[in-house]
């Protein structure tokens, strides 16, 4: 089975701390994403990269900034936490558009800054 | 930009009962089409995935139906039981360059015994 493992399930940190959110994948996947839920907003895209140190702005990157060095592996860094980007936070990969391939997510992290 | 609206957002039905959700996108230009549940406070897990040249796809008791050409994507679940209930998400890909999916915001069904 295809997983997609997110390195936390619940993190709380301090509003001002840099946080890093880690996502890995298994399946030679080379799209990657990073969304956030909220109710009454749904998943809304952050960020995602579609090959090894490159990396596409989503819908809502303000605040945000991701880091791709190996295939497998996207991380997700909050700069500066702040109380506004309280969410959960999903990680998912796909083979690359021509495959027509679905997405596989992760079991998600829920952040709480306070 | 493509939209996805799903209606509606809960439903509570008996158990035994066969139910549709239904899906609706705007930019018909799509490659494909996936369903999605979640359980609460859970990831997503993945349904079904219908390629644009499919008009249906089937698993066990669920089938997902695509209409391209009016915006459309319907959910059946046939003989609906409690552990059914949770929200079902539908998600059409941003254009048909690029792989990011957008997702409605789901229905949740809830399914009593």
């Amino acid at each position: 089975d295809v997983k997609v493992t997110q390195s936390s399930r619940y993190l709380v940190k301090r509003t001002g701390e840099k946080v890093f959110l880690e996502c890995v994948q298994d399946m030679d996947h080379e799209n990657m994403f990073w969304y956030r839920q909220d109710p009454g907003l749904g998943l809304r895209l952050i960020y995602f990269s579609y090959d090894v140190k490159m990396k596409e702005k989503g819908d809502i990157p303000e605040g945000y900034s991701v880091s791709r060095e190996k295939k497998e592996r996207f991380s997700l860094i909050l700069e500066s936490a702040s109380t506004n980007q309280t969410s959960m936070y999903l990680c998912a990969s796909t083979k690359p558009f021509r495959a027509n391939y679905g997405y596989t997510f992760g079991s998600g992290t829920r952040l709480t800054v306070v | 930009k493509q939209e996805v609206t799903q209606i509606p957002a809960a439903l509570s039905v008996p158990e035994g009962e066969n139910l549709v959700l239904n899906c609706s996108f705007t930019d018909s230009a799509i490659y494909n089409l996936q369903w999605f549940r979640q359980d609460p406070g859970k990831g997503l897990t993945s349904l079904l995935l219908i390629q644009s040249s499919q008009r249906e796809q089937t698993s066990g008791r669920l089938n997902a139906s695509l209409d391209k050409s009016s915006g459309r994507s319907t959910l059946y679940i046939a003989a609906s039981q409690p552990g059914d209930s949770a929200t079902y998400l539908c998600a059409a890909p941003a254009n048909q360059a690029g792989t990011a999916l957008i997702f409605g915001k789901g229905t949740t069904l809830s399914v009593s015994s």
